[in-house]
């Protein structure tokens, strides 16, 4: 079965720092990865997805990952870093179109420190 | 307006109650499901809906149950409330490529 793993619980960053959350999955055939962020008292939001082409995905607020098959991996990224970037974030994974589940991460807090 | 709503946001009730948590959207999707969120364990699905008709249940779905009424909504029942179903639940629609989510629902069961 798929499992999503995020390995840090909590990562604190300086604002404008750059910024690095790790996603690793178990390998599948084909995978959809995205990334949704928690604000706090909100439901989650997109970031970006992954479902097929060009290994770097762009998406929303200056975020980026990166898909990398032989590494089983879909790490988050940003440059800089703002205080209003403090939310949890987390990782899915789906076996591809058509398939009616998501299996998510445990979730990253990220706390951005003026 | 949200397209994916949940009524109500909080609730607090007693270990032994009946508890109904509703969700509607307005996306027109088919496919909705339930999660519930609890600290360090991310999301777990507890039922999930391919139309009014098809309803399957999730990896936790003992002590739920759900009734898809229309293709809008889709209500989540915690027929005996107890206080390890205190958690943040989410409901969630579908399209081909996507889940879009409801702001969620605090429950705390004393």
């Amino acid at each position: 079965a798929q499992s999503v793993t995020q390995l840090d619980s909590q990562v604190p960053v300086f604002e404008e720092a750059p910024v690095e959350l790790r996603c690793n999955y178990s390998s599948s055939v084909s995978v959809y990865l995205f990334w949704y962020v928690q604000y706090p008292n909100q439901g989650l939001q997109l970031l970006l997805k992954y479902l097929s082409g060009s290994t770097l995905v762009k998406g929303i607020n200056g975020f980026e990952a990166e898909f990398n098959k032989s590494q089983t991996s879909f790490h988050l990224r940003k440059p800089s870093v703002h205080i209003s970037d403090t939310a949890e974030y987390f990782c899915a994974v789906s076996d591809g179109p058509g398939t009616y589940k998501y299996i998510f991460g445990t979730g990253t807090r990220l706390k951005v420190l003026a | 307006d949200a397209d994916v709503t949940q009524t109500p946001r909080n609730r607090i009730t007693k270990t032994g109650k009946r508890i109904m948590l509703e969700c509607s959207q307005t996306k027109g999707h088919d496919r909705m499901y339930w999660y519930r969120q609890d600290p360090g364990l991310g999301l777990r699905l507890i039922y999930y809906s391919f139309d009014v008709k098809d309803i399957n249940k999730g990896e936790i779905s003992d002590g739920y149950s759900v009734s898809r009424q229309a293709q809008a909504k889709f209500s989540l029942s915690l027929e005996s409330a107890i206080p390890n179903q205190t958690a943040l639940y989410f409901c969630a629609t579908k399209s081909d490529n996507e889940q879009f989510f409801g702001p969620g629902t605090r429950l705390t069961v004393l």
